[in-house]
């Protein structure tokens, strides 16, 4: 399976500290996108980051890139209650053929006040 | 969830009846795409279209039909829902096959 991984499935911290999710995954990529879904909604793009690019910074949100190891982080800095949501990693496929984004199953971050 | 509805919000169905969710994009992307989405499986792609007429199968497509007459709409029928079909819908498009997909806000389905 291409599916992205995400680590840890779930992840508990208090406001302020920081919160780190990892996704691993087997094939070589074209890009891998993180997504936030809050209970209930769609989900929302965070940030893309190529096959050709090692770090992305977005405001509060750091997103690094290991093709070596196939693995990627999303680290959220001084979070937020309004940061509790589920996290994806979407992956697609460098050698993509009549298929699109693959998303692992989430991390879902509880962030407590 | 802006540019992009779906409707219905909610349904709930019998085994056997069809069933069609409605996507409507007001953003002119070429692709639109179906999930479904499950507890510990993500989000897996049934369905997607790139363009008018153009569509594909995805992950999980049996048991699942499109139709893009228009770029603006994607159907999903589901000819004879089962109880395994029981899932949260959505859709997203993008305007190229890698790029960022925007979601709408999910059909949330029930087969009884």
């Amino acid at each position: 399976s291409q599916q992205g991984e995400e680590d840890p499935q779930a992840l508990s911290i208090q406001e302020g500290e920081n919160a780190t999710m990892n996704c691993s995954y087997k094939t070589s990529i074209n890009n891998l996108q993180w997504y936030r879904q809050n209970s209930g909604r769609g989900l929302v793009h965070l940030i893309l980051i190529r096959s050709n690019e090692r770090e992305k910074h977005s405001g509060r949100l750091r997103v690094t890139l290991d093709t070596s190891k196939k693995s990627s982080s999303l680290l959220i800095t001084a979070s937020r209650a309004a940061d509790t949501a589920s996290y994806f990693c979407a992956i697609c496929p460098a050698d993509n053929y009549g298929q699109n984004f693959v998303f692992g199953p989430g991390t879902r971050l509880s962030v407590l006040p | 969830d802006a540019g992009i509805t779906q409707s219905p919000r909610h349904k709930v169905t019998e085994t056997g009846t069809p069933v069609t969710l409605r996507c409507h994009q007001t953003e002119n992307h070429r692709y639109m795409y179906w999930y479904r989405q499950d507890p510990g499986h993500g989000l897996r792609l049934i369905h997607y279209s790139y363009g008018v007429k153009d569509t594909d199968k995805g992950e999980v497509s049996d048991g699942y039909s499109v139709s893009r007459s228009k770029t603006e709409d994607f159907l999903l029928t589901l000819e004879s829902a089962t109880s395994s079909q029981t899932s949260v819908y959505f859709c997203a498009i993008s305007e190229a096959r890698r790029d960022t997909q925007y979601f709408g806000p999910g059909t949330r389905l029930t087969v009884l």
